[in-house]
């Protein structure tokens, strides 16, 4: 079965510096790759996902991700934080219908 | 736009009841998902369902059952309420493997507190 892990459980980063958020995962098959963001008493937004296309993929609120085979990694990138990306980011990995595995999150905290 | 909603955003229930937990999804998705949610473990599935009547143990099912009897409504029940059940609830949707992007879109929520 597939798995992921979170590097982090806290980042903290400054107003306009980069963020980098790391994921690894886990799976003997090509798998899909999806970032989420949860803010405070929300549920999960989808930010990116990656299905075997382009390996730089690029999402909302200006984030990109990465996939790399050979690392097994599909890490989390924005050039210059904003105070709004304050959040619970979760990193998945899926290769079939019932089987999503999400990494245990990774909480952004932007500092002006 | 798309849509999942549940039937409420904060529960406070005591041990022993019975509760049930129901969301709704419009976009007529065959996969629908529940979750619960606890800090530092990420999200465990603890049901989900492929289609009407349909439904497979997730990784921690002990204590829930589902419902799904229409295709767009997925109810969690817990058949006697326990505080180590205390967490917030997610419930998520999703086409089938092979259409379309098959991303899950989750609902806001329950926070559900047993006391």
């Amino acid at each position: 079965a597939q798995s992921v892990t979170q590097l982090g459980s806290h980042v903290s980063v400054s107003e306009g510096a980069l963020v980098l958020l790391r994921c690894n995962y886990s799976s003997s098959v090509p798998p899909y790759l999806f970032w989420y963001v949860q803010y405070p008493n929300q549920g999960l937004q989808l930010l990116l996902k990656y299905t075997s296309a382009a390996t730089l993929v690029k999402g909302i609120n200006g984030f990109e991700a990465e996939f790399k085979k050979s690392e097994t990694s599909f890490h989390l990138t924005k050039p210059s934080a904003h105070m709004s990306d304050a959040a619970e980011y979760f990193c998945a990995v899926s290769t079939r219908d019932n089987d999503m595995r999400f990494g245990a999150g990774t909480r952004l905290t932007v500092k002006p | 736009d798309v849509k999942v909603t549940q039937s409420s955003r904060y529960l406070v229930k005591r041990t022993g009841e019975k509760v049930f937990l129901e969301c709704v999804q419009d976009m007529d998705h065959e996969n629908m998902f529940w979750y619960r949610q606890d800090p530092g473990l990420g999200l465990r599935l603890i049901y989900f369902s492929y289609d009407v009547k349909m439904k497979e143990k997730g990784d921690i099912p002990e204590g829930y059952s589902v419902s799904r009897e229409k295709k767009e409504r997925f109810s969690l029940i817990l058949e006697s309420a326990s505080t180590n059940q205390t967490s917030m609830y997610l419930c998520a949707s999703s086409s089938v493997w092979g259409q379309g992007t098959y991303e899950q879109y989750f609902g806001p929520g329950t926070r559900l507190t047993v006391t």
